[in-house]
């Protein structure tokens, strides 16, 4: 079974431009949910979507943006790219989230998208 | 709100000797715990979880923890360390009002031959 696939694994851009990721989970889950981590900050929660829907949200400002297709997969997008932007982004995707309406916790990691902003 | 604190940024032990990866829990009620390891260069992967059954819970690769609620601490160890197991390790609770995943900073470990 192929696991959680992030595109593109490495990118470099500068200040002011936009960026979209991509995540494509494992087959058969339904939940992706995307963290950001920095040297500084460690890993932080972004944002969770479940069936097309945005579940939850992290404290991140307004430039962060996702959504989920239908199969499933999910993009993120951060506009008007700052420095501190530049981060390890980590898609992941769970069956059983929210499983009772309660958070299983067993995630499923990609090897994420390294974002460099100039 | 619920936390997580892990108590050492690094931790360097010798092949063959035993990891003790120190873990301490905030919350109001019984936690969802779990450890995930970071290899460099790759995504997380999950080593074990909590879920309010046995205290002791037994995880992948030889690595268990247990939940002492009177510590409110979920320490992780190992026996006898290996090369391979140089990596991050972290410490997760379930919180907010959604249950996303907190992560603690992270324990960077160290196996010296």
């Amino acid at each position: 079974k192929a696991g959680v696939t992030q595109t593109p694994r490495y990118l470099i851009k500068t200040r002011g431009q936009q960026v979209t990721l991509s995540c494509s989970p494992i087959s058969g889950h339904r939940s992706v949910s995307w963290y950001q981590q920095t040297p500084g900050q460690g890993l932080q929660f972004l944002f969770e979507y479940f069936s097309e829907t945005q579940r939850n949200k992290g404290n991140f400002p307004g430039r962060f943006s996702g959504r989920q297709f239908s199969n499933s997969r999910s993009e993120m997008n951060v506009s008007t790219l700052e420095l501190g932007d530049s981060a390890l982004y980590l898609c992941a995707s769970s069956l059983d989230v929210h499983l009772a309406g309660w958070n299983t916790g067993e995630l499923f990691f990609g090897e994420g998208s390294r974002l460099t902003v100039l | 709100a619920q936390s997580v604190t892990q108590l050492d940024s690094h931790v360097s032990v010798s092949e063959g000797t035993p990891v003790l990866l120190r873990c301490n829990y905030s919350s109001s009620y019984s936690p969802s715990l779990f450890w995930y390891v970071q290899h460099p260069n790759k995504g997380l992967q999950l080593l074990l979880k909590y879920t309010s059954a046995a205290t002791l819970v037994k995880g992948i690769n030889g690595f268990e923890a247990e939940f002492k609620k009177s510590e409110t601490s979920f320490h992780l160890t190992k026996p006898s360390a290996h090369m391979s197991d140089a990596a991050e390790y972290f410490c997760v609770v379930i919180g907010g009002s959604q249950g996303n995943l907190i992560f603690g900073k992270g324990t960077k470990l160290s196996v010296k031959p």
